[in-house]
């Protein structure tokens, strides 16, 4: 299985800071990587996919880049809505493996 | 936009079947690959398998042995059954649709959950 890494773990900012998300692949997944946010109690809803593309109706604040085996999601100027739990997964193969998450919480 | 509900017990004695059923509104159920995916309560998320309208299905090897996903088109639904339960399958199991052909993998409609719990 391929291992997602992600990092930091937890990540405490500010209403306006930019943050930066990690996540390493332990194998290649070419650009077959999606982001994922989740607030407590709810399902995780799509931000990203495709490394860098913007799922429809998400900010432009959000961004994605990066290419193997790291990867990154930046959100350029934190709202209150922002604060959330971050997945990375990978779809390059089988079985789909997701990262251990990121929570982002207010400093 | 395709809406998706599970629905099934939120109770499962050890060593019983688990069984889920996903009703999908809003699209039809030929239009992508169907997903179910775990999440044990304050743990990550894990991708449990994938069916096609027409049958074909992917599953996760640590699970394979005791999952069977099975879909039915006429009633626009699709279903999870894990059988062998044991407290270490308690999660809320989300079924999702992963869209198909160039955007297949990206999770995009997601249910909004159902928290099954192995308890005797």
């Amino acid at each position: 299985d391929i291992q997602m890494t992600q990092s930091p773990s937890i990540l405490s900012a500010s209403i306006g800071d930019a943050v930066n998300i990690t996540c390493r692949a332990s194998e290649s997944i070419s650009s077959w990587l999606a982001w994922y946010q989740q607030k407590p109690g709810k399902a995780p809803k799509l931000l990203m996919y495709k490394t860098s593309t913007l799922e429809n109706g998400i900010p432009s604040r959000f961004s994605g880049g990066g290419s193997g085996p790291d990867f990154s999601l930046t959100i350029s100027s934190l709202q209150p809505d922002d604060f959330a739990t971050y997945y990375c997964q990978q779809y390059n193969s089988f079985p789909w493996t997701f990262g251990q998450g990121t929570r982002l919480d207010f400093k | 936009q395709v809406q998706l509900q599970e629905s099934g017990p939120g109770l499962v004695k050890p060593s019983e079947t688990l069984s889920l059923t996903c009703g999908v509104s809003g699209g039809s159920i030929s239009s992508s690959y169907w997903s179910w995916i775990r999440q044990p309560p304050g743990k990550e998320l894990e991708w449990i398998g994938n069916i096609y309208y027409t049958g074909s299905t992917d599953y996760n090897p640590s699970l394979k042995s005791r999952v069977t996903l099975s879909i039915d088109p006429s009633k626009n639904q699709f279903s999870l059954k894990l059988t062998s339960v044991t407290a270490a399958d308690t999660a809320v199991y989300y079924c999702a649709s992963c869209g198909s052909g160039y955007t297949y993998g990206r999770i995009h409609f997601w249910g909004q959950g159902v928290l099954v719990t192995v308890s005797s």
